[in-house]
């Protein structure tokens, strides 16, 4: 069975420092992973995704996250957060439901972001 | 904006009840997934459709139920409700039919209160 892991409920950081929010997962082959933003009161918005290739990928408003493999990480990092970066982020690993031919994301229970002026 | 439209945005109900939860896909997305957002249980995986065909389904309970219509929109019925049913329910649709991980794009969300 697949699963995610965000450690850390809550993160504050102060505006202009850098953030890292951390992912692990659990799935027994090649994972799909992706990173998603939800603002309060909002939908999920997708800011990255990792299907395969380079193991760094680049998404919008500025974020990235790298896929290690080794330490079954996909963390989330911005090298300076704005203020309208506060929201609550969440990690998913899509894989096969039974079966084989199926597939779904699985969450995280997500990390909440506070950013400090 | 996603592409994809919930309705309603709120709904208040009482325990016993039946709700129908609305979803349109972003235009040209055949796959429709519902999942369920809770403070206990985060958000789970409830169920898929593809182009009106039931997919996959993860943890539905059996009071749960949906379908997807020939003009690819989809609706969440939810009946004998209880006040743990209280959530927020989100739609996301793809153009995948599930095969490939393609992303998932979601709507705003309904949320649910059951009093």
């Amino acid at each position: 069975a697949q699963s995610v892991t965000q450690p850390d409920i809550h993160i504050t950081v102060s505006e202009g420092a850098s953030l890292e929010l951390r992912c692990n997962y659990s799935y027994g082959a090649t994972p799909y992973l992706f990173w998603y933003v939800q603002s309060p009161g909002q939908g999920l918005q997708l800011l990255l995704k990792y299907f395969s290739g380079d193991t760094l990928v680049q998404g919008i408003k500025g974020f990235e996250a790298e896929f290690k493999r080794s330490q079954s990480s996909f963390n989330l990092r911005k090298p300076s957060v704005h203020w309208s970066d506060a929201a609550e982020y969440f990690c998913a690993v899509g894989g096969e439901l039974g079966g084989g031919s199926n597939y779904k994301l699985t969450f995280g229970k997500g990390t909440l972001l506070t950013v400090n002026p | 904006d996603s592409g994809v439209t919930q309705t309603p945005k709120h709904l208040i109900t009482a325990t016993g009840q039946r709700v129908t939860l609305r979803c349109s896909p972003r235009s040209g997305d055949l796959s429709v997934y519902w999942y369920q957002q809770s403070l206990d249980q985060g958000l789970q995986f409830l169920i898929q459709y593809y182009n009106g065909e039931e997919r996959a389904k993860g943890n539905i309970l059996e009071r749960f139920s949906a379908q997807q219509f020939p003009d690819l929109h989809s609706e969440l019925n939810l009946s004998s409700l209880e006040l743990g049913d209280s959530a927020l329910y989100f739609c996301a649709s793809s153009s995948s039919p599930s095969l490939t991980p393609y992303e998932q794009y979601f709507g705003p969300g309904t949320r649910l209160t059951v009093t």
